[in-house]
């Protein structure tokens, strides 16, 4: 069955410029975790949507993150006015039974 | 508050030997654990998970880890490593607030000679 999808694969921005990534979660998983992995580095955790509402948005890093979630489905994450410090693989996971499945990332670069 | 810590940055071994890479935990109540791994240019995968069944966890592609309380650790560890094992390892906590999101470890390295 298909898993976790992210788009874009990579995205490449010019400092200030604002950015929207996507993650489809696998069918039926309510609960859905943003996290960011800088290079070197473990993930660090961002926001937790359970269903479409987000009881936990303690990871973002300033207010130039957001994220919403429609339809117990689609997860899109943006970011405003970038900054090179943004420069990160962006994962998604959805979650079902304790267990978080994620998706293959996506690599921002921000020049 | 929980954390983990990956005592190693880099292990190296040779195909065929030991593998054993570090982890302690720090969580005030019982913790869940897991182990993933991350290949080059791929996705996580999940290797295995502690969630207060038995203490010796079995994974896949051979690997497995204990769960020791009294020393806070929970290491990973397969008999004899593959060429295919070299990868970046994360020892991981789940935060028991209802949320369940994870709290990763730094990750180890790990390097597989012939």
């Amino acid at each position: 069955g298909a898993g976790v999808s992210q788009s874009p694969s990579n995205k490449v921005t010019e400092k200030g410029k604002d950015v929207e990534l996507r993650c489809d979660p696998i069918s039926g998983h309510t609960a859905l975790y943003w996290y960011r992995q800088r290079l070197g580095q473990g993930l660090e955790f961002l926001i937790y949507f359970q269903g479409n509402s987000a009881p936990d948005k303690s990871g973002l890093p300033s207010d130039r993150f957001s994220a919403e979630r429609t339809g117990e489905s689609v997860s899109t994450l943006t970011i405003q006015r970038t900054q090179q410090e943004d420069s990160a693989v962006y994962l998604c996971a959805s979650s079902s039974v304790n267990e978080q499945f994620f998706g293959p990332g996506t690599r921002l670069t921000v020049l | 508050a929980q954390s983990v810590t990956q005592l190693d940055s880099h292990v190296s071994v040779s195909e065929g030997t030991p593998v054993l890479l570090r982890c302690n935990y720090s969580s005030s109540y019982s913790p869940s654990l897991f182990w993933y791994v991350q290949h080059p240019n791929k996705g996580l995968q999940l290797l295995l998970k502690y969630t207060s069944a038995a203490t010796l966890v079995k994974g896949i592609n051979g690997f497995e880890a204990e769960f020791k309380k009294s020393e806070t650790s929970f290491h990973l560890t397969k008999p004899s490593a593959h060429m295919s094992d070299a990868a970046e390892y994360f020892c991981v906590v789940s935060v028991g607030d209802g949320t369940d999101k994870l709290i990763f470890g730094t990750g180890t390295r790990l390097q597989v000679f012939p």
